[in-house]
């Protein structure tokens, strides 16, 4: 069975800063997703990454993915209050179109 | 244009009740979700469809039904509501569901069932 580990699960920082996000997961694929939810909003994609090495930049948002190792990081650059939301890794089976999803992030930024 | 949508938005209601969730997609696409998300935010599929068949079926108690009439419809009919069934539940749809496939699952807005 696929399992999906994000870490960490609550993050809390300031304006300004950087952090990265890590999602490890337990079997061998090649697309794996970043999905951000708002508090009582649905999933809105970030992120497609579909290959080992994978880099994606939206703002100040990067995704990479390392398919031998099983870890996607999403890193944040000067962090906003506007980034504050629940950040999800999902990681696709190759067998199929099922998605395992992480834990999720829930990201606060302070002003 | 909304891509996936899902009625009810709000959905409150006593144990033992029979209730239905609708969702439709405008995206032309083959296959559609069922999703649970517990109070925790934890995120699990329950059901998928692709074209109408019925492909990802996980362990959820037989209250659970889904029907798909069409590929852009997938309604899910809940018997005997639980306590334990207050969630929000998302919808979701995506291209093709074949395997190999980059699959970006677009989401409804969700809904949230509460059983008292």
């Amino acid at each position: 069975e696929l399992k999906v580990e994000q870490n960490p699960l609550f993050l809390s920082m300031q304006e300004g800063k950087n952090y990265t996000i890590y999602c490890n997961y337990s079997t061998t694929s090649d697309r794996l997703y970043w999905y951000r939810q708002d508090p009582g909003k649905s999933l809105e994609s970030l992120f497609v990454l579909l290959s080992n090495g994978a880099v994606k930049q939206e703002g100040r948002l990067m995704a990479s993915l390392d398919t031998k190792a099983r870890l996607s990081t999403l890193h944040i650059t000067a962090a906003v209050h506007d980034l504050s939301a629940t950040y999800f890794c999902a990681v696709q089976e190759t067998s199929g179109s099922r998605l395992t999803f992480g834990e999720g992030t829930q990201l606060t930024v302070n002003p | 244009d909304t891509a996936v949508s899902q009625t009810p938005k709000y959905l409150v209601t006593q144990m033992g009740n029979d209730k239905s969730i609708k969702c439709e997609q405008n995206l032309g696409h083959d296959t559609m979700y069922w999703y649970k998300q517990d109070s925790k935010k934890f995120l699990k599929i329950m059901f998928s469809y692709n074209n109408k068949e019925l492909i990802i079926n996980e362990t959820v108690p037989n209250r659970f039904s889904p029907k798909s009439p069409d590929k852009a419809h997938l309604n899910l009919h809940i018997n005997s509501l639980e306590l334990g069934d207050s969630a929000v539940y998302f919808c979701a749809s995506s291209q093709g569901g074949l395997a190999g496939n980059q699959e970006t699952q677009y989401f409804g807005p969700g809904t949230r069932l509460l059983v008292l």
